[in-house]
């Protein structure tokens, strides 16, 4: 119940491609869904999150899309750059329960 | 702003001695304030959950006893490893919650290495 499922473990995308992870959870209970990207040596850093009132969020080339009857949900980079080379997390917690649950990670890798 | 430092950045121990990580919340009062551990190639584990003035919530296979964390006030958690043996050597990071809002924001974490 408290899974959240993340995949592709890695991905290398083409400098200027789209690259696109994906979540998948159980717990109903969830309303808050943030991903973080980490860089090697370095904390998680807050990238971008949703609640599920909306479908779709976007900031700069970062989109998260939400579809709530599916449980799922995913991070779009557009005009990916190889600065966007990093691990990124999806993660999932409720309203009155402030731990995360993160999915494992997916290391991107964007060729120059 | 939400800012999360985390002092020291990496440390070296001996064997069997103890080395304090502090965390601190630079521009918001945290609430909560997390622990966690991460090791190479792997996703973050929750080591425990501390509210300011009162006692930490540990997970499941995390033994309090070696892993003291003191959240002292809404703005520093500390974490204590005692006796540190090599398996503890591990990348150590902390985050904070602001208060009334869900999001958690992480420390650039501490690389412990115990020879």
């Amino acid at each position: 119940q408290q899974q959240v499922k993340q995949s592709p473990q890695s991905l290398i995308v083409q400098k200027g491609g789209i690259s696109i992870i994906n979540c998948a959870y159980e717990n109903t209970a969830f309303d808050y869904f943030p991903w973080y990207q980490q860089f090697p040596g370095k904390g998680p850093a807050l990238l971008i999150a949703i609640r599920p009132d909306v479908s779709e969020k976007k900031e700069g080339r970062f989109t998260i899309s939400f579809n709530k009857s599916a449980k799922q949900f995913s991070l779009h980079i557009m005009d990916s750059q190889p600065g966007d080379s990093a691990t990124y997390f999806c993660a999932a917690t409720f309203s009155g329960y402030s731990t995360l649950t993160f999915g494992k990670g997916t290391m991107l890798l964007v060729s120059p | 702003g939400a800012v999360v430092s985390q002092h020291p950045s990496w440390v070296i121990c001996k064997s069997g001695t103890s080395v304090k990580i502090e965390c601190r919340s630079l521009d918001f009062q945290a609430t909560t304030m997390f622990w966690y551990r991460q090791f190479p190639k792997q996703s973050l584990m929750l080591m425990a959950t501390s509210n300011e003035g009162s006692k930490a919530t540990y997970e499941q296979g995390v033994e309090k006893d070696k892993f003291l964390i003191n959240h002292a006030s809404l703005t520093l958690s500390t974490l204590t490893v005692t006796s540190a043996h090599p398996e503890d050597s591990s990348f150590y990071i902390c985050s904070a919650n602001p208060r009334g809002g869900y999001e958690q924001y992480f420390g650039p974490g501490t690389r412990l290495t115990v020879t």
